[in-house]
Parts: C-alpha cells; structure tokens; sequence
C-alpha cells in the first residue's frame, strides 16, 4: 500500500485564484516527519516545509499554508493568489522514526498549472 | 543554487555503453542519496550512504552501482543499462546524526539531476 497519497495528479488554476493540493499519508508510527517540496521545470526538489507527527499547528508562510489533520492523516498545502511562478510538480512526502535509513517516502506528485 | 550540482544534466547512452553520473554536495552533509524519477511514479529510493557507509540498497539491479568515495562526492556507475532505465536520477543529501534508536530525520536537499536516455 501507498504510504503517500496525492489523489490530484494535474490542477489548472487562473492566476490569483486559490488553490489547495491534497495529501493524505498511512503509518503506524507516533513519530514521523511530513515534508512538501516543490520541483519547477529545472529538475530540483525545492524543500519547502517540514513538520514533525506532535506539531498540529497550522503554518503559514507568505502564500503558502500548511493544514496538518491527524485524525484524517492528512497534510494538505495551500497557495493563495497563486502567480504563474508557482507553476511545477508539488510533492508531499513521509519519514518514519522506526526508519534508520532516512527513506523518505513520496507521493506520486500534483502538478499545478496557473494559467496568466 | 540548491549546493548540491549533478553532471551530466543529458545523457543519451547505448545499451551496451558504460557511463558514470557525479554529484558534489557542498553542503557540509554526511549523508548522500540516489533516486530515480519515472514519469507518473513516486521517487524511488536507490542508494543511501550514511558518513561513506552504504546504508540501504533497495533492490536496485546490479547494472547500477554506487560509489561514495568521501562524503562531498556520490558516483552512481551504470552499464549494460534497459530503455526502462530511462528516468530522471536524482541525487539529494542531509546532514544525519546518529542518535540511539536510529537517525535523525533531517530535510533532503536534492540537485537538479540527470535526465538519461537509453536507446
């Protein structure tokens, strides 16, 4: 079973528009790491957040919001007024305390268009 | 500039041809990481080195193999390679501490990887 969902596979958003990408996660651990990272066209993994299983506060930096949901198991990502910049393939991804190599388990990836 | 650089960013090579992929992390991590990229697929873990030592190899062929030769450098050798082989590889690097009961859990900071091609 997939350890990461990412149930959108492409989102297309009008510029200034709102968008919100999905993740929802399964472990059986009480610790674990949640990340999201973004990659533009270029090829690289930009690191954008990561947030450990005891912090449920929600997070907000500039356009970007995170809402982390226990009790769904879910880690989703928001843009607000989203600019053609934002344009790439968002990933969500999973790290488990019981996994002594650093395996990072992703999604399978959504990939955003915002449309000028 | 992410400070992790892979070379070649292209590489188209033949079934029968023998290729090594770099990456140089200049970072000040420990550990060093592969991945392979497919369309529509998660990442896929390949390699992990921890302080030089491979730690994990999960299932890879042996037509890839790993070479970490100090902890700034990560060699990914590939012959005799598959079309399937085909795929954006990925490396990434951390800066892992090595607590009781495991490794930290740091962030992964990748480079912008090597689109290959194998005709």
């Amino acid at each position: 079973a997939q350890k990461v969902t990412q149930a959108q596979t492409e989102i297309s958003v009008v510029e200034k528009e709102d968008v919100t990408l999905d993740c929802v996660y399964e472990t059986r651990d009480t610790t674990y790491y949640l990340f999201w990272y973004k990659q533009p066209p270029s090829g690289e993994l930009v690191f954008l957040i990561r947030r450990n299983s005891f912090d449920e506060q929600n997070e907000i930096s500039g356009r970007y919001s995170w809402n982390f949901q226990k009790s769904t198991s879910s880690f989703n990502f928001t843009i607000t007024a989203s600019q053609v910049v934002d344009s790439a393939v968002y990933f969500c991804a999973l790290s488990e305390s019981a996994n002594t190599g650093n395996q990072f388990y992703f999604g399978t990836g959504t990939s955003l268009t915002v449309i000028p | 500039e992410t400070g992790i650089t892979q070379t070649p960013r292209h590489l188209v090579m033949g079934m029968t041809n023998k290729k090594s992929l770099k990456c140089e992390q200049h970072l000040g991590h420990n550990a060093m990481y592969w991945y392979k990229q497919s369309a529509k697929k998660p990442l896929e873990l390949m390699f992990v080195y921890n302080f030089k030592e491979q730690t994990e190899n999960n299932s890879v062929p042996s037509r890839f193999s790993p070479e970490c030769p100090n902890s700034s450098h990560l060699f990914l050798h590939l012959h005799t390679l598959q079309p399937e082989d085909s795929a954006l590889y990925l490396c990434a690097s951390s800066q892992d501490s090595r607590r009781r009961g495991g490794l930290a859990k740091n962030i992964q900071y990748f480079g912008a990887g090597t689109r290959l091609s194998v005709l």
